[in-house]
């Protein structure tokens, strides 16, 4: 119940591209969804977060779609740049907690082709 | 703002001996996080710590691990009796103290890379 399940486990775009990461949850207390940037030998990057009371939020060319009935949340990255060659990381944490102990998921590599 | 540092940044170990962590949480931050990553895989939480107390070590195996974040300095992972299994990415990351503490303010630290031979 306290797994976030990742996937696709690898990825490749062309530049320009689409990118989706997709995650999943079973813990209906979890209400605070962050995904992460991490680029070889570097700690993970808060990039972009959720609230479970919005569908969808946006960054710049970051968005975040949440299905809070489906319990699933993804990750599109528009206009794939080689410079979002990454692995991105999507995680959930309870907020009655309030901490931040985060339950990540498994990671995608994603590359984006040139 | 130097962030959150972590020190060493690589560590080799033979197995059976020990390995120390050290993490220095960024200024003004009371609130300090270990997780573990093991090739491949995602982020593992292992403790949370306040100054001189251990809030959650739920993620900490039983055996063999301990962490503190004294009074002064820096919080420390230690690792004794290392095994090859143990070869992982240790990550610290930091958060304010306060109401708005939480997983929204959390920053991580570039992490030590523990290798057992």
């Amino acid at each position: 119940q306290q797994q976030v399940k990742q996937s696709p486990q690898s990825l490749i775009v062309q530049k320009g591209g689409i990118s989706i990461i997709n995650c999943a949850y079973e813990n209906t207390a979890f209400d605070y969804f962050p995904w992460y940037q991490q680029f070889p030998g570097k700690g993970p990057a808060l990039l972009i977060a959720i609230r479970p009371d919005v569908s969808e939020k946006k960054e710049g060319r970051f968005t975040i779609s949440f299905n809070k009935s489906a319990k699933q949340f993804s990750l599109h990255i528009m206009d794939s740049q080689p410079g979002d060659s990454a692995t991105y990381f999507c995680a959930a944490s309870s907020g009655s907690s309030n901490t931040g102990k985060l339950i990540f998921g498994q990671g995608t590599t994603l590359q984006v082709k040139p | 703002n130097a962030g959150v540092m972590q020190n060493p940044r690589h560590l080799v170990r033979r197995r059976g001996q020990e390995a120390r962590l050290r993490c220095s949480p960024m200024k003004g931050h009371s609130h300090v996080y270990w997780y573990r990553q093991l090739p491949e895989e995602g982020l593992k939480f292992m403790v949370y710590l306040q100054k001189e107390n251990i809030i959650d070590e739920s993620g900490m195996p039983k055996e063999r691990f301990s962490a503190e974040f004294p009074k002064e300095g820096p919080s420390i992972l230690r690792i004794q009796q290392v095994v090859r299994g143990d070869s992982a990415a240790y990550f610290c990351a930091s958060s304010p103290p306060g109401a708005t503490s939480g997983a929204n303010v959390l920053t991580f630290g570039a992490g030590s890379r523990l290798t057992v031979l």
